[in-house]
C-alpha cells in the first residue's frame, strides 16, 4: 500500500488567502484524522471522521477552519482566511478500527507557512 | 492537567545503553497506548502499541503498561545513533457513544551518543 498521501508537501501563502490541504487515506481504513503540529503546542487533533462522517471537530481552532470528507478516499482541510499563526505542519492520519487494534498511520505532512 | 504527560528531555544515552522513556496519562478509561518515533522534519511513525498490562517486546523495543499506576514506558535496548529522535506517547480513550478520544504527549527528545 502507498500509505497516507498528502498534498501539497509545502505551501507558502500570504495572510488572508485560502489554503486547501488534501489527504488520501490508506485504502480500506475507516477513520481519518487531521492534526496540527507546532513547537509550542505539539501535536493537536483538529478533527476526525469515521466512515466519511465528522465525529469530533472540537479541536478545530476557529470557524476559519473547515474539513470535509466527500468519499472514503479523499479529505480536505481548508483555512479561509489564513493567518500567520496558522503556520504549522498539518498531518493527516488514518486507521482501521478492528477489535484490539486502532493504530494510526500518518502521512508525510504539509508544511504551511503564512506570511 | 494534560491528558498525556512526558518528560520533554532531552535524554542522552551512550550507544549500546538502554534508553527508558516514560509517559503518564490522566484518564483511567484509556484503553489503547502507543509509542511513535518522529525524526526531525518527518511524520510520526508507529513503533509499538500495547493494550493490556505487562510487557510487550518487539526487537530492541519493549513497551510496558501499568494501568493501575496510569503509566506506560518504552525501553530501547542496545541504543543506536539512528534511534535519536523524538518519541511521542499516545493514548486512545474509546467511548462507545462519542468514539475516539486520541491524545498525544509533547514528546521526549532522545539522543544516542556514539
Amino acid at each position: 500500500d502507498a500509505g497516507v498521501i498528502q498534498s501539497p508537501r509545502h505551501e507558502v501563502t500570504e495572510m488572508g488567502q485560502e489554503v486547501t490541504l488534501r489527504c488520501k487515506p490508506i485504502s480500506g481504513h475507516d477513520y481519518l484524522f487531521w492534526y496540527r503540529q507546532t513547537m509550542m503546542r505539539g501535536l493537536e487533533l483538529l478533527i476526525y471522521f469515521n466512515n466519511n462522517v465528522p465525529i469530533d471537530d472540537s479541536g478545530m481552532p476557529e470557524d476559519r477552519f473547515s474539513a470535509k470528507m466527500p468519499n472514503a478516499s479523499f479529505s480536505t482541510l481548508k483555512i479561509q482566511p489564513s493567518e500567520p499563526r496558522d503556520s504549522a505542519v498539518y498531518f493527516c492520519a488514518s486507521s482501521l478500527w478492528t477489535s484490539g487494534s486502532d493504530e494510526q498511520f500518518f502521512g508525510p505532512g504539509t508544511r504551511l507557512t503564512v506570511l | 492537567q494534560k491528558e498525556v504527560e512526558q518528560n520533554s528531555g532531552p535524554l542522552s544515552v551512550p550507544e549500546g545503553a538502554i534508553a527508558s522513556l516514560n509517559c503518564t496519562y490522566s484518564d483511567r478509561v484509556s484503553q489503547s497506548f502507543f509509542w511513535y518515533r518522529q525524526y526531525s522534519g518527518k511524520s510520526p511513525e508507529l513503533i509499538m502499541s500495547i493494550y493490556s498490562n505487562g510487557d510487550k517486546e518487539d526487537g530492541r523495543f519493549t513497551a510496558q503498561l501499568n494501568k493501575a499506576s496510569q503509566y506506560v514506558s518504552l525501553l530501547i535496548r542496545d541504543s543506536q545513533p539512528s534511534d535519536s529522535a523524538t518519541y511521542l506517547c499516545a493514548v486512545n480513550n474509546f467511548v462507545t457513544n462519542t468514539g475516539n478520544q486520541f491524545y498525544f504527549g509533547t514528546g521526549t527528545s532522545l539522543t544516542v551518543i556514539p
